[in-house]
């Protein structure tokens, strides 16, 4: 029953690694994100992507990927990984973007 | 652009005292609002959101909101702490232009509760 879902919980890789996060939604929303949060506990949003548009926050590094096989899905790919990806990176989603955000529970990656 | 301050990373209370959390933001649009919560190595969890309806908004746990404008706040309260509520709490707005932007979170606030 779980609203946002995504796999893993915990991830550990080493440097120079390829990792991918997928995450699924089965509340019918119409737009999904990634943000990360850093070890200050700072939110701050990563992609926000509908079946329309993607949109990139200017700071994230073109090692990050988005990628949406189908409106209930968005992916994260993580080429080449630095240890300053270390974090933990939440999917959300919500309806117009107005009603709610829902937020799984996030990945824990640790870069070694 | 918008932009969330939470006032003070960390707030300790006493069990049983009033818990006040401050946040005030800025939108050159009517913005929309939420409060949510992580508990420890936990996702988010939305306790109230202010969407232009009731300028007071209750949420769950017994935490409540109110939206004025003129002071562009949005200040979460609980009358009385429990010690469950020792947590990490967000204040976030977004526009009404269709969820593009997403949330913009502000830093957050530690609520830490003495016995």
């Amino acid at each position: 029953d779980t609203a946002v879902s995504q796999t893993p919980k915990y991830l550990v890789t080493q440097m120079g690694n390829d990792k991918s996060i997928k995450c699924e939604q089965n509340l019918g929303h119409d737009t999904m994100y990634w943000y990360k949060q850093d070890s200050k506990k700072f939110l701050k949003i990563m992609f926000s992507y509908n079946n329309k548009e993607l949109i990139i926050n200017e700071t994230v590094p073109n090692r990050f990927s988005p990628k949406s096989p189908d409106k209930a899905h968005l992916n994260l790919h993580i080429n080449s990984l630095e240890l300053g990806d270390s974090a933990v990176y939440f999917c959300a989603s919500s309806l117009m973007g107005q009603y709610g955000y829902t937020f799984g529970s996030g990945t824990r990656l640790t870069v070694v | 652009a918008q932009s969330v301050t939470q006032l003070g990373s960390h707030v300790s209370v006493s069990e049983g005292a009033l818990v006040l959390l401050r946040c005030n933001y800025s939108s050159s649009v009517p913005p929309y609002l939420f409060w949510y919560v992580q508990y420890p190595n936990q996702g988010l969890q939305l306790l109230l959101k202010y969407t232009s309806a009731a300028t007071l908004v209750k949420g769950i746990n017994g935490f409540e909101a109110e939206f004025k404008k003129s002071e562009t706040s949005f200040h979460l309260t609980k009358p009385s702490a429990h010690m469950s509520d020792a947590a990490e709490y967000f204040c976030a707005v977004t526009d009404s232009g269709g969820g593009a932007d997403g949330l913009t979170f502000g830093k957050g606030t530690h609520l830490i509760i003495q016995p």
